[in-house]
């Protein structure tokens, strides 16, 4: 199975910084449809996870713009521009290249 | 406006079948896929199977043996069975359409 493994576990914020989560893959989720079917997803205290970017890159509907994804092959990143206190929750890297769909373990995000 | 509902018991008896139901509405379950996640208390996400827009599934290989997904288009359900559950089978079931709509949810707990 595919591991994600995610960068930092913990990650501590102050409302307007900026921060980046990592997401490395133990192998290339380039699929040969030429396709990286790599995902980010925020789940907030108590609540179901929600999309946040698809293929990378892709910002989900109704995501702020402060939200972005970047990487290729096996290394993905995650920014969020200017932190705000919604943005609190775990962060979750998923793909879906490889069956069986695997997760990355989170980030959690605390404003300071 | 897409929803999808998760329903079952709350309360699942060591070693017997777990049987959940997701009703979706607002969605085609021929034009997409819906899958199951189940996050046990305080921890990260797991993906458990999907059942695709032609009816094929695909299953965790971790829980194949124990695990049966199947849907009723006419009803717009998917179902969930899983046999020979275990206490650290006790978890938040949720299903969602491609990871991009997500249930609330169902917290199973697996107890005498």
């Amino acid at each position: 199975d595919v591991v994600l493994t995610q960068t930092p576990s913990i990650l501590s914020a102050t409302i307007g910084q900026s921060v980046s989560i990592s997401c490395r893959s133990s192998q290339s989720l380039l699929d040969s449809d030429g396709n990286t079917y790599l995902y980010w997803f925020l789940q907030r205290p108590g609540q179901s996870p929600q999309r946040l970017i698809y293929l990378v890159s892709n910002l989900g509907s109704g995501v702020p713009n402060r939200f972005s994804g970047s990487g290729s092959g096996t290394d993905f990143t995650l920014k969020i521009s200017g932190v705000e206190a919604e943005d609190l929750g775990v962060y979750y890297c998923m793909q879906a290249t490889h069956a069986p769909l695997t997760f990355g373990s989170g980030t959690k995000l605390e404003i300071k | 406006q897409v929803q999808l509902k998760e329903s079952g018991p709350g309360l699942v008896q060591p070693s017997q079948t777990l049987s959940l139901t997701c009703t979706v509405s607002g969605f085609s379950l021929t034009s997409n896929s819906v899958h199951w996640v189940r996050q046990p208390p305080g921890k990260g996400l797991e993906w458990m199977g999907g059942i695709w827009g032609d009816g094929s599934t695909d299953y965790n290989s971790a829980l194949k043996s124990r695990l049966s997904i199947s849907r009723d288009t006419s009803k717009s359900q998917v179902f969930l069975k899983m046999n020979s559950l275990q206490t650290d089978d006790t978890a938040i079931y949720f299903c969602t359409i491609a990871a991009i709509f997500w249930g609330q949810g169902v917290m199973v707990t697996v107890s005498s």
